[in-house]
């Protein structure tokens, strides 16, 4: 079974430019999840999504960060314009709408110069 | 709002030692519990799981038991091997408000031969 895939795996900016993510779930997960990781802390969630639509979005950023989810299967995540402190490794995980269960891919290394 | 908090690493260990990583939360409800695990250069990945009160979760000698009274879900294994090194991050997803989840800051784990 084919895991979550993300990319690209890394991407260097500076800062006030924009850069979009994108995620492709595993196949029949309902439910996307965006994270940040910031180096030396947990994942902490942007976005979740059911289907296309916006379950939980209170930590996104939304002066700069924002997020689709075009036909309930794959995702982008863009920052426009990009901070300094935006450097981290944005995650993507998917589960089944009835389990909460995660499988993460393998994230995006963004560097904000 | 909901917390998980960690016992601070890194962890060092020599191969066989006994490990414990606490774990203790703050939550509204009765979340489900999890730990997972982050190998060096690879995601995230499930290590266990508990989703009630007394239930314990255990996966490739890893045990963690789900204790409401002392809101706690502390990971052990009585035999690290050098393949265990690795960050641990323990998590909480509420059975409600579409399963939001909150990480831990992660504890690094070394285990030396």
């Amino acid at each position: 079974e084919a895991g979550v895939a993300q990319s690209p795996r890394y991407k260097i900016i500076e800062k006030r430019q924009s850069v979009a993510f994108w995620c492709n779930p595993i196949s029949g997960h309902a439910t996307l999840y965006w994270y940040q990781q910031i180096l030396g802390q947990g994942p902490k969630l942007l976005i979740q999504f059911q289907n296309n639509g916006v379950v939980d979005d209170s930590q996104l950023p939304k002066d700069r960060f924002s997020a689709e989810r075009l036909k309930g299967v794959d995702s982008t995540l863009k920052i426009q314009p990009a901070k300094l402190e935006d450097s981290a490794v944005y995650l993507c995980a998917s589960s089944f709408m009835t389990s909460n269960e995660q499988f993460f891919g393998p994230g995006t290394r963004l560097t904000v110069l | 709002g909901n917390s998980v908090t960690q016992m601070e690493g890194p962890v060092t260990l020599s191969e066989e030692a006994f490990l414990t990583i606490n774990c203790t939360y703050t939550a509204t409800g009765y979340p489900s519990l999890f730990w997972y695990v982050q190998y060096p250069g690879e995601g995230l990945q499930l290590l266990l799981k508990a989703t009630k009160a007394d239930d314990k979760g255990s996966n490739k000698g890893f045990e963690a038991t789900y204790r409401k009274e002392t809101t706690s879900f502390h990971l052990e294994k009585g035999s690290v091997q050098v393949s265990d090194s690795a960050v641990y991050f323990c998590a909480l997803s509420e059975n409600t408000n579409a399963g939001k989840s909150t990480f831990g800051d992660g504890t690094t784990l070394t285990v030396k031969p």
